[in-house]
């Protein structure tokens, strides 16, 4: 079956600090991915939309310039999360889809913490 | 465009016992509809979904769905509830042609012996 791959699982940041994770299909091209955030005990917020060679689209009150997403190839996409604050703590799963497919596979998330 | 809501945000059964988990969709368009699993700091994993095809769908680890136009539900079953079914469950539409999903809130399932 198709694997997505997301790294760190978790990461640990001080306040201020950029943190990069990267998230692999690992045996298909990915045509687009998703970045969601999750709060504690709540569902998936998506954050953005992202195809490969072109810039990612942002849901709406996404500060873009906050988290900053590279599509570089069909098989990676990186969300960065520049000068982390607390608030930006939280549990980030991509998920990526096949050309002509309508099924989504998830990396297994990462747990942000800034301290 | 597509919505999708599940009922009860919280579900607590016994061993044994039937697992029975509830979603509406709305939807102006044939939908595509998906049952996913997450356990504690994991990602999510699919159950099974719903894509025109059979309107009864099975899944892996016993669940199954049934697609009802008449009462735009999608609600997940299993005949009976394991220690390991203990999980958050989602259910999820597709809004577009690219993959974007819309997730309903969740439904925490707890498994009592």
């Amino acid at each position: 079956g198709a694997v997505v791959s997301q790294h760190p699982s978790w990461v640990i940041c001080k306040s201020g600090t950029s943190v990069k994770i990267e998230c692999r299909s690992l045996d298909f091209q990915a045509t687009t991915m998703f970045w969601y955030r999750q709060f504690p005990k709540q569902s998936l917020m998506l954050m953005a939309t992202s195809n490969e060679g072109s810039k990612a689209t942002y849901e709406q009150g996404v500060e873009k310039d906050k988290f900053l997403i590279n599509h570089a190839s069909l098989t990676l996409s990186t969300l960065t999360v520049t000068s982390a604050h607390p608030e930006d703590s939280s549990f980030y799963i991509c998920s990526a889809h096949r050309i002509r497919n309508t099924e989504a596979f998830f990396g297994q998330g990462t747990r942000l913490t800034v301290v | 465009a597509q919505s999708v809501t599940q009922l009860g945000s919280h579900v607590s059964v016994s061993e044994g016992a039937l697992v029975l988990l509830r979603c509406n969709y709305s939807s102006s368009v044939p939908p595509y509809l998906f049952w996913y699993v997450q356990y504690p700091n994991q990602g999510l994993q699919l159950l099974l979904k719903y894509t025109s095809a059979a309107t009864l769908v099975k899944g892996i680890n016993g669940f199954e769905a049934e697609f009802k136009k008449s009462e735009t539900s999608f609600h997940l079953t299993k005949p009976s509830a394991h220690m390991s079914d203990a999980a958050e469950y989602f259910c999820a539409g597709l809004t577009d042609s690219w993959g974007k999903l819309q997730f309903g809130a969740g439904t925490q399932v707890v498994v009592t012996p």
